[in-house]
This record gives C-alpha cells, sequence and structure tokens, in this order.
C-alpha cells in the first residue's frame, strides 16, 4: 500500500515569491494534517481536515498561508507571498480519523522549503 | 498552551550499546501519547500509541513504558545498531487529534 505522498521533496525559492505543496494521503483516510517543521523543534499543526472541512485552522498564518482539499482526497499547501521565516520542513500526514484520540497519523517524507 | 519536553536533545552512542531518553507531558487530561521515528531524508515513522497508566509496549529492540500520573515516558533501545540513528519524536493529544510535538531526541549511533 502506498504511503502519503508529497511533492516537490525541496523547494528553493526567493523571499517574496508564491509556493504550493502537494499532499496526497493514504487511500481510505478521511483525516489530512499540514505541518510544519522549524529546524531544532517538533512538527507544529498548520491544519486539520476532516474530509473536505478544515476543522482546526486556528494555527495557520491566515495572511498568507491557505490550504484547500478538494473532493476530500488530495490537498494543497500554498505561501504567497513567502518569508525568510517560512523556511522549514513543511509535512503532510493522514488517518483514518475513526478511531480518535489514538488514531496513528502517517506522514509524508514532507517538503523542505528554503526561502532566499 | 502544552509543553512536550524531550530530553536529552541529542545522544551519540556506540553500536551495542543500549540507551534511552524521556518524554515529559503534562499529566493532567492525558489521552494518548505516540512515538515516532524519523530518520533522515524518510518519512516519519509510527513506533507506539500509548494509552494507560504503566502501559509497556515493545517493537524488536525498540520499548516504551508510559507513567501518566507523573507525566513522562520512556524509550528505550536495547543493543543499538546504526540503523538506530534517526530523530525520536514523542507527540502528546490535546483536544480531538491534535498532537503536540516534543523537540526531538537526535540519536546518533557510532560504529
Amino acid at each position: 500500500e502506498a504511503g502519503v505522498v508529497q511533492s516537490p521533496r525541496y523547494k528553493i525559492i526567493e523571499k517574496k515569491q508564491p509556493v504550493a505543496f502537494w499532499c496526497n494521503p493514504i487511500s481510505g483516510h478521511n483525516t489530512l494534517y499540514w505541518y510544519r517543521q522549524n529546524l531544532g523543534q517538533g512538527p507544529e499543526l498548520l491544519i486539520r481536515y476532516e474530509n473536505e472541512e478544515a476543522v482546526d485552522d486556528s494555527q495557520l498564518p491566515k495572511d498568507r498561508f491557505s490550504a484547500e482539499r478538494l473532493k476530500g482526497v488530495d490537498s494543497t499547501l500554498k505561501i504567497q507571498p513567502a518569508e525568510l521565516g517560512d523556511s522549514a520542513v513543511y509535512l503532510c500526514a493522514s488517518s483514518l480519523g475513526t478511531v480518535g484520540r489514538t488514531d496513528t497519523q502517517y506522514f509524508g517524507p514532507g517538503t523542505r522549503l528554503t526561502v532566499l | 498552551i502544552l509543553n512536550v519536553e524531550q530530553s536529552p536533545q541529542s545522544l551519540h552512542v556506540q553500536e551495542g550499546d543500549s540507551t534511552n531518553f524521556t518524554c515529559s507531558f503534562p499529566s493532567s487530561n492525558f489521552y494518548a501519547l505516540h512515538w515516532y521515528r524519523w530518520e533522515t531524508a524518510k518519512s516519519p515513522e509510527a513506533l507506539f500509541v500509548m494509552t494507560l497508566n504503566g502501559d509497556e509496549k515493545k517493537k524488536g529492540r525498540i520499548s516504551a513504558t508510559l507513567n501518566t500520573k507523573e507525566g513522562y515516558s520512556y524509550l528505550y533501545i536495547k543493543g543499538s545498531q546504526p540503523e538506530d540513528s534517526a530523530t525520536y519524536l514523542c507527540a502528546f493529544i490535546e483536544g480531538a487529534q491534535k498532537l503536540v510535538f516534543g523537540q526531538g531526541t537526535r540519536l546518533t549511533i557510532n560504529p
């Protein structure tokens, strides 16, 4: 069974440029998460989707970040415009969404973003 | 704001030696604790989900214990091998399904 797929794996852009990350979750997983990991820290949740609905986006910087999950499957996270402080690893994860708090989240390999 | 602390931040261990590290979390309103292993250039891999006080889980040479009353979990690796080199992350469940991660313990096994 394929795991969570993310692309691109690496992205280097100049500040003020836009950037987009794509995620394809594990088939049948209703819940999708986007995390950001800054250097030396643990991943932090940006947004969580239940099917198409964003149920927790309290940590998403809405002035420059946007996300969508069309048809409740693939998801795209966008930054426009990017700032130097956005350099980080962006992780996508998915889970069945039926078990609750012990639901295992399965992660993709992440996109390492460098903003120059 | 929840605080999940892991110690040490980094660790160098000789091949064959055993090692352990700690995850500390809030002891109130405990639901579950997750452990992940994250090797460089790969996806974080789920190791354990722990829910009960006194729980002990094992996967090969890796095991974990849980003390919810005092708010800590230990991860043990017996007979470290080079392939154990990775960052080990613990995450506390807050609210519905929100994982709050510690900063990780970066383990390097020296051959």
